[in-house]
């Protein structure tokens, strides 16, 4: 079946330097993707979004990349600090209108000091 | 402000038991989901609403029943209960048209 899924289950970073957390999608239909950042015994938090018809979008030290040729979707996190040690997932759009997100497993980051 | 408010927020039941899962939200939001998290996978969609007075099935909706007599509440329901419904439960609302839903702290459920 069609799914969203990450290419590592974890990631270790320096504190201040970049990261970059990577997600594969087979659902060629699909046309709006969503980052989320868990932190530990809380809920997903919203972090960015991207639409299918942009290539790049950027926030307060992240950035999404969408690749709909290799249907691939990156989010970047720029000079990454202790509270970034979370579980990030990317979601799509799988439903009519925007009310249907099919989640990837999730990539556990952590920063080291 | 609340947000999303999940109720209670850690549950032991037994086998065969029922039981049911509270979530409000006060942002006035349209949608409202159910999803389930267990360890090594994402979030799986139980039951979602469009609207007050409506449901849908989601990807795993078999074992729980949902319903939305107010626009602010989203009940989650099972009737008899079996341990593969241990899990952590996440209520959700979005407004609409935008796939950012603003969580509730999630519910933990465990059926022995």
């Amino acid at each position: 079946g069609e799914s969203v899924g990450l290419h590592l289950p974890t990631l270790s970073v320096q504190e201040g330097d970049n990261s970059i957390i990577n997600c594969a999608y087979s659902n060629s239909a699909s046309d709006y993707f969503i980052w989320y950042k868990q932190e530990s015994g809380k809920g997903p938090q919203f972090i960015i979004d991207i639409r299918s018809n942009m290539d790049k979008r950027q926030g307060q030290r992240v950035t999404v990349l969408l690749n709909k040729t290799v249907k691939h979707l990156s989010l970047q996190i720029a000079a990454t600090q202790p509270g970034d040690s979370a579980v990030y997932f990317c979601a799509e759009n799988t439903g009519f209108g925007n009310e249907k997100l099919t989640f990837g497993t999730g990539t556990r980051l952590t920063i080291i000091p | 402000n609340a947000g999303v408010t999940q109720t209670p927020k850690f549950r032991v039941l037994k086998t065969g038991q029922s039981m049911t899962l509270l979530c409000a939200q006060d942002m006035n939001h349209e949608y409202m989901y159910w999803y389930r998290q267990d360890p090594g996978m994402g979030l799986r969609l139980i039951h979602y609403s469009v609207g007050e007075g409506t449901t849908a099935k989601g990807e795993v909706p078999d074992g729980y029943n949902v319903s939305r007599l107010k626009k602010q509440n989203f009940l989650l329901g099972l009737e008899s209960a079996a341990p593969s419904q241990t899990s952590v439960y996440f209520c959700a609302s979005s407004y609409g048209g935008t796939g950012e839903l603003f969580f509730g702290e999630g519910s933990r459920l465990t059926v022995l």
